[in-house]
């Protein structure tokens, strides 16, 4: 695992709005993908761990998947709502490693 | 309470000064961690252990050790501290030894500033 990178690094949008944002990976050379929400002044929770290609994870409004042969996974959030802003983290685990990438900052306006 | 704590929650020090960050967790983990988060880079890992006998540097280790005095127990140091080590500390567990793929637990952090 060489590098883990999230785009965008910051988002805004309005409440009642579909997002999507992107971890992308160089190597399909690790063992799981987390994706972590980490809201202000709080510790980062995890959301889900995906381990196979084309896996699908979904917790209410939020969903993940994952491509490995391509190099990315989405995390989408339907219907944004305000207790959804914080910065979402994903992460790579290999046995010896764990790179997270530098994160997603969402805002969602009222 | 709290499955995974830090101990202390803030610091301020100054540079040259020994420090001790401590971690506990009631999680019945075997793997912990130490994590550093400055803004715009992310969590970096600076040392991590799967059991009390098996400690591991991490990508950022130069200027830390650590010590994992209990399963439940792993302690951060930083020997002489510089202030480029001002950061959040996050510890955090995770599973048994060989497990790979669980999610990991955070402990609140502890906010340590370097004058």
């Amino acid at each position: 695992i060489l590098n883990v990178e999230q785009s965008p690094q910051s988002l805004h949008v309005q409440e009642g709005d579909s997002t999507n944002f992107t971890c992308s990976f160089p190597s399909s050379n690790f063992y799981a993908l987390h994706w972590y929400r980490w809201e202000t002044a709080k510790s980062p929770e995890a959301l889900f761990v995906m381990t196979l290609n084309g896996d699908e994870k979904k917790k209410g409004r939020i969903s993940a998947t994952l491509n490995t042969k391509e190099g990315y996974s989405y995390l989408y959030i339907k219907g944004s709502q305000p207790e959804d802003s914080a910065t979402y983290l994903c992460a790579l685990t290999s046995y010896d490693k764990v790179i997270f990438g530098p994160g997603t900052s969402l805002s969602v306006i009222p | 309470d709290a499955d995974v704590t830090q101990t202390p929650r803030n610091r301020i020090t100054k540079t040259g000064k020994r420090i001790m960050l401590e971690c506990s967790q009631t999680k019945g983990h075997d793997r912990m961690y130490w994590y550093r988060q400055d803004p715009g880079l992310g969590l970096r890992l600076i040392y991590y252990s799967f059991d009390v006998k098996d400690i591991n540097k991490g990508e950022i280790s130069d200027g830390y050790s650590v010590s994992r005095q209990a399963q439940a127990k792993f302690s951060l140091s930083l020997e002489s501290a510089i202030p480029n080590q001002t950061a959040l500390y996050f510890c955090a567990t995770s599973g048994e030894r060989g497990d790979y793929y669980n999610e990991q637990f955070f402990g609140p952090g502890t906010r340590l500033t370097v004058l």
